[in-house]
């Protein structure tokens, strides 16, 4: 079974340039989750999709953030325009439900490297 | 303050040590807890899930205190491929369907 994948693997941009990270989770996971960790901080939740609906997107930093999940398969978070402070490693992680909604693991993808210039 | 707090380390110890590390969180609804391992520049994966009781698997041990809101992890025989970051990580819904709180995380390096 494939994991989770993340496109691409690194980015460079310069401030102001917009960029679209992609994430596919792991096929029939409704839950999609994205984190961000910003050199020397912790990783940080962004926001939960649960198939396509926004579940939680109370760590999205601003409004120049914009994440999509159309059709409930794949994932997109598109940084419009992008700030020097945006640098950092951005994963995807994705979960199952069981019926009986019991603890399920959050995998996570190899992460997109931004940095901005 | 932080949801969830960490010794950075970094830990070095020899092969066939035993190295403890321990954490903090903030939120006293948090209701599952974990410890992931990250190896340098890949992702964080489940290295186990903590529960009430305390619980082994293999060479780890891992123990909650919700009185104290503290989390341990213990690594007996430590080995090579033991190198790593292990982060502490928390969750206030009683599954992982929700968001997860992350510590800074503690480095180990295991030396022959």
């Amino acid at each position: 079974e494939a994991g989770v994948t993340q496109f691409p693997s690194h980015s460079v941009i310069e401030k102001g340039q917009t960029v679209t990270l992609r994430c596919d989770p792991i096929s029939g996971h409704d839950n999609l989750y994205w984190y961000r960790r910003v050199m020397g901080k912790e990783i940080k939740f962004l926001l939960h999709f649960v198939k396509e609906s926004k579940q939680d997107e109370s760590g999205m930093p601003n409004n120049r953030f914009l994440a999509e999940r159309t059709g409930g398969t794949y994932s997109t978070l598109k940084v419009q325009p992008a700030e020097l402070e945006d640098s950092g490693v951005y994963f995807c992680a994705s979960s199952q439900v069981r019926r009986d909604r019991t603890y399920y693991e959050q995998y996570f993808g190899p992460g997109t490297r931004l940095t901005v210039t | 303050r932080k949801e969830v707090e960490q010794d950075p380390g970094p830990f070095n110890v020899p092969e066939g040590a035993t190295v403890a590390f321990n954490c903090t969180y903030s939120n006293s609804a948090s209701q599952s807890f974990f410890w992931y391992r990250q190896d340098c520049r890949k992702e964080p994966k489940l290295l186990m899930s903590v529960y009430s009781s305390g619980n082994e698997d293999g060479r780890f041990t891992a123990q909650l205190n919700r009185a104290s809101q503290y989390i341990s992890l213990l690594i007996r025989d430590s080995k090579l491929s033991d190198s790593a970051t292990y982060l502490c990580v928390v969750n206030d819904r009683g599954s992982t369907l929700g968001r997860l709180y992350f510590g800074r995380g503690t480095q180990l390096t295991v030396w022959p």
